[in-house]
């Protein structure tokens, strides 16, 4: 399984855009990249996944270099309740996957 | 549609005990996983069930098993309980055999504490 690394914290203020990078050096070809949020005392959450280039939803973007051995999950001006820990996965795409989480980036949103 | 759901919210047993979680998976979904998440750590795979069937399991000792019925619920059952088991266990669900996006559905965790 490839591994993934990212920053253990990011503090940001609130309105501004979020950037947490991570790296997966030894993705594979049929890898894809899946980012999940989580607050305290919450089951993790699904926020967005991509292949390749760039993928956009109601709440997040993801960008994917031609190499895909990073990814960068860009949170548009971000609220105090973005405060969470956000996780970078690479894996499988069917439901039957386990998935592999690393230790996460903390993200602390200041007014 | 109601989400995942799990049983006990917070459980304390001491060392040597058993104990049994229960998950509920969000309607439709024919596929249960279940993992540790201990205090500061990202959560880590214990199994994953799919029509009641094991199909898949981490690096956790014989004395965590599991379950799933035919309604797709699921319990995890741990036995001679000891003191790093306490951690947040979740559970998540999903639809295996579709082309979609590898999105697992979790529950809000049972906090077991071990003393």
């Amino acid at each position: 399984l490839a591994k993934t690394t990212q920053p253990i914290s990011m503090d940001s203020y609130e309105g501004q855009e979020v950037n947490i990078t991570c790296s997966h050096n030894n993705i594979a070809t049929n890898d894809y990249i899946t980012w999940y949020q989580q607050f305290p005392s919450q089951g993790p959450r699904f926020i967005i996944q991509g292949y390749k280039t760039k993928v956009t939803n109601e709440v997040a973007s993801l960008f994917i270099p031609a190499d895909r051995k990073s990814s960068t999950l860009s949170l548009p001006r971000v609220s105090l309740s973005d405060t969470a820990v956000y996780y970078c996965l690479v894996g499988g795409r069917t439901g039957r996957r386990a998935l592999t989480f690393g230790s996460g980036t903390r993200l602390q949103v200041q007014p | 549609e109601t989400g995942v759901t799990q049983s006990p919210t917070h459980l304390i047993k001491t060392r040597g005990q058993q104990v049994t979680l229960r998950c509920s998976s969000q309607s439709g979904h024919n596929t249960v996983s279940w993992y540790q998440q201990a205090l500061g750590q990202g959560p880590q795979f214990i199994f994953q069930y799919y029509r009641e069937e094991e199909n898949g399991r981490g690096n956790f000792p014989p004395r965590f098993s599991g379950l799933q019925f035919p309604n797709y619920s699921s319990e995890l059952n741990v036995n001679a309980l000891e003191l790093d088991d306490s951690a947040l266990y979740l559970c998540a669900s999903s639809l295996a055999g579709t082309s979609g996006r590898n999105e697992q559905f979790f529950g809000p965790g049972t906090r077991l504490t071990v003393l």
